[in-house]
């Protein structure tokens, strides 16, 4: 089955402990991204990769890091997680950046930071 | 002024109604119009794709684009319980440019 694979979907942690949000899609797709969903702000971006070796900042970048060294897995990096962090992530994919190609997201992971 | 604006709602409408969501965007830049269904604990999925102005119908959906108000509409008709969830609009202004998402409109259908 073509899936967006995010693990875990929920986690709980504390300030500064250093965390990884696995990404993985079976599609072959080149472009990959990061979202945080927060209510009242909507989706936004927080990072994305037109092909491996290659990633970008999206809207809310700070705090996040990301590394493309497959095509298939976009693992997002919480270096020194903050309460402000909080949030409901996708990973979604798509064929090629733009046009008709719909994103494809993964099932979310709910973070946590107290 | 954010780039899009969505009603959050919460809608509830009986089984079978007409459904009306809406999205209203501040750039006339924007040529690219989607709509993605997210159920409850679940990633958003594609609905509909719009390019440009006009309409676009696909089973009991359809999608509508008003270029010169700045506003998007999803109608959906004979409404479901299975339709209650969030649905999102997004927009982008070129083939390589990133999407833009609304902030969603909760929307309950009840039997």
């Amino acid at each position: 089955e073509a899936q967006v694979t995010q693990n875990p979907r929920y986690l709980i942690t504390v300030t500064g402990k250093k965390l990884t949000v696995t990404c993985s899609q079976n599609m072959n797709h080149e472009y990959m991204s990061w979202y945080r969903q927060d209510p009242g702000l909507g989706l936004r971006q927080i990072y994305y990769s037109m092909n491996v070796e290659v990633t970008d900042k999206g809207d809310v970048p700070e705090g996040y890091k990301v590394s493309r060294k497959e095509k298939r897995n976009f693992p997002l990096i919480l270096e020194s997680p903050s309460p402000n962090q909080t949030s409901l992530y996708f990973c979604a994919s798509t064929l090629v950046a733009g046009g008709r190609s719909p994103l494809h997201f993964g099932n979310g992971t709910r973070l946590t930071v107290t | 002024q954010k780039e899009v604006e969505q009603d959050p709602g919460p809608l509830s409408v009986p089984e079978g109604a007409i459904v009306s969501l809406n999205c209203t965007y501040s750039n006339s830049a924007f040529q690219y119009f989607m709509w993605y269904r997210q159920y409850s604990r679940k990633g958003p999925e594609l609905l509909m794709y719009t390019y440009s102005s006009g309409n676009k119908e696909d089973g009991r959906f359809t999608a509508q684009v008003d270029k010169s108000s700045k506003y998007i509409s999803l109608f959906i008709r004979d409404s479901q319980p299975s339709d209650s969830a969030t649905y999102l609009c997004a927009i982008r202004k070129s083939s390589g440019d990133k999407l833009t998402f609304g902030t969603g409109t909760r929307l309950a259908v009840r039997p």
